[in-house]
């Protein structure tokens, strides 16, 4: 079953905009994180989220964590074309390592 | 850096065959997992293995199995090839167990079409 479900399901923004993709789960989590998947391509891992903090930056990302609302947004700032890629968020409840995949953002930037 | 190695990147099978994806990582790491991928779907975990001969079932492993001989490699198989298998599938591999943080490598990916 699908933990994460991400909004919007696809994006569309030009470069240097900002591209922000919100990813909603059930259960209580242990993190979540962010994943990227270029087009045909395996997942890279981009950014973990521990369930006690609320906010954490990496270079042009930026992710917040609401665990009252179990909800996630990932912000990419300053966006380039080499960014266009599928986002997924990825939740661990601490079940015998697994981690459960949303569906996915494509985000698409254009010159 | 943690290096996940898919044998192939494409494979095209008849219905029926006995289908073999092989994955291979680097990193002594027990944890390795083998997920499919379908547009709309996301990812999906059919199998996982915590250990050497241990495999645990995901959420949809019916029509494959696992193989896990050695630490590094992890392997599945489609006893008998359907077109609804067809998809592509993806292998990872996690962080140590006592690592706090579950944190997956990839491979590239094998897209598999059955026909």
């Amino acid at each position: 079953s699908q933990q994460g479900e991400e909004d919007p399901q696809a994006l569309s923004i030009q470069e240097g905009e900002n591209a922000t993709m919100n990813c909603s789960y059930k259960t209580s989590i242990n993190n979540l994180q962010w994943y990227r998947q270029n087009s045909g391509r395996g997942l890279v891992h981009l950014i973990l989220i521990r369930s006690n903090e609320r906010e954490k930056h990496s270079g042009r990302l930026r992710v917040t964590l609401d665990t009252s609302k179990k909800s996630s947004s990932l912000l990419i700032t300053a966006s380039r074309a080499a960014d266009t890629a599928s986002y997924f968020c990825a939740t661990d409840t601490g079940t015998a390592s697994k981690l459960t995949f949303g569906t996915g953002t494509r985000l698409q930037v254009t010159l | 850096d943690v290096k996940v190695t898919q044998s192939s990147r494409y494979l095209v099978k008849r219905t029926g065959e006995k289908v073999f994806l092989e994955c291979v990582q680097d990193m002594d790491h027990e944890n390795m997992f083998w997920y499919r991928q379908d547009p709309g779907l996301g990812l999906r975990l059919i199998y996982f293995s915590y250990d050497v001969k241990m495999k645990e079932k995901g959420d949809i492993p019916e029509g494959y199995s696992v193989s896990r001989e050695k630490k590094e490699r992890f392997s599945l198989i489609l006893e008998s090839a359907s077109t609804n298998q067809t998809s592509m599938y993806l292998c990872a591999s996690r962080t140590p167990s006592r690592h706090p943080e579950n944190i997956q490598y990839f491979g590239a990916g094998t897209r598999l079409s059955v026909l």
